[in-house]
């Protein structure tokens, strides 16, 4: 059963940092791309981050570029996301994403998602 | 405000015939790059629902399909049903921006 868990979600301080991570079950890890997406409370999606098969290619949005890092860990199946310097406007549910062999195939596989709290 | 334009909300009868569209411009949609639909039920994950523009994934109803015109694309449903009711969101990819962009979602409501 193809399957993404995401975890280290929590509340953080301002300005302080937190890694998410993503262990991958059910298929071949290092044969996907993958990305994070992040949905804050009540607004839509938003995409994040995205990391080739073999991390050769990162790339981030504007809102994070500087702050957030993308990495993967193919031996262990395992999606990280190091976010420092984080803001309120970070706060939201965080979700990793595989997709396909193109990078602009559809986000086929999602996770549950970890909720990333910013607050004082 | 989001690259992709989606209208906030959407709402129809059971059995009747709705459609959410998805405006973009030249350098995502208009440039060929492919648009698909996520359906995300309350409080879960967004689910994959449509993609390349018009392909369904196995156990979506046929009852949904997805079409792309110049700039722009649709999500068509048919037979409304109270299951429906969800937010959904198409996505590309965008060429100036570098990077994979959403529409701010629509939610559907059965009334």
């Amino acid at each position: 059963q193809v399957r993404l868990v995401e975890s280290g979600g929590g509340v953080v301080q301002p300005g302080r940092s937190l890694r998410l991570s993503c262990a991958a079950s059910g298929f071949t890890f290092s044969g996907y791309a993958m990305h994070w997406v992040r949905q804050a409370p009540g607004k839509g999606l938003e995409w994040v981050a995205a990391i080739s098969h073999d991390e050769s290619k990162r790339y981030e949005a504007d809102s994070v570029k500087g702050r957030f890092t993308i990495s993967r860990d193919n031996s262990k199946s395992t999606l990280f996301l190091q976010m420092n310097s984080l803001r309120r406007e970070d706060t939201a549910v965080y979700y990793c994403a595989r997709v396909g062999s193109s990078w602009y195939n559809a986000f086929d596989v999602w996770g549950q998602g970890t909720m990333v709290t910013v607050s004082a | 405000q989001s690259v992709l334009t989606q209208p906030p909300s959407v709402s129809g009868a059971p059995g009747q015939r709705v459609t959410i569209s998805c405006t973009g411009s030249s350098s995502n949609i208009g440039a060929g790059y492919d648009v698909h639909w996520y359906q995300q039920l309350p409080g879960t994950a967004p689910k994959f629902f449509i993609y390349a523009n018009n392909n369904r994934p196995s156990g979506v109803p046929d009852r949904f399909s997805g079409s792309k015109s110049g700039t722009s694309a649709s999500l068509a449903i048919t037979g409304l049903q109270a299951e429906d009711e969800a937010d959904y969101y198409c996505q590309s990819y965008d060429s100036s921006l570098s990077g994979w962009v959403f529409g701010g979602g629509t939610k559907l409501t059965v009334l």
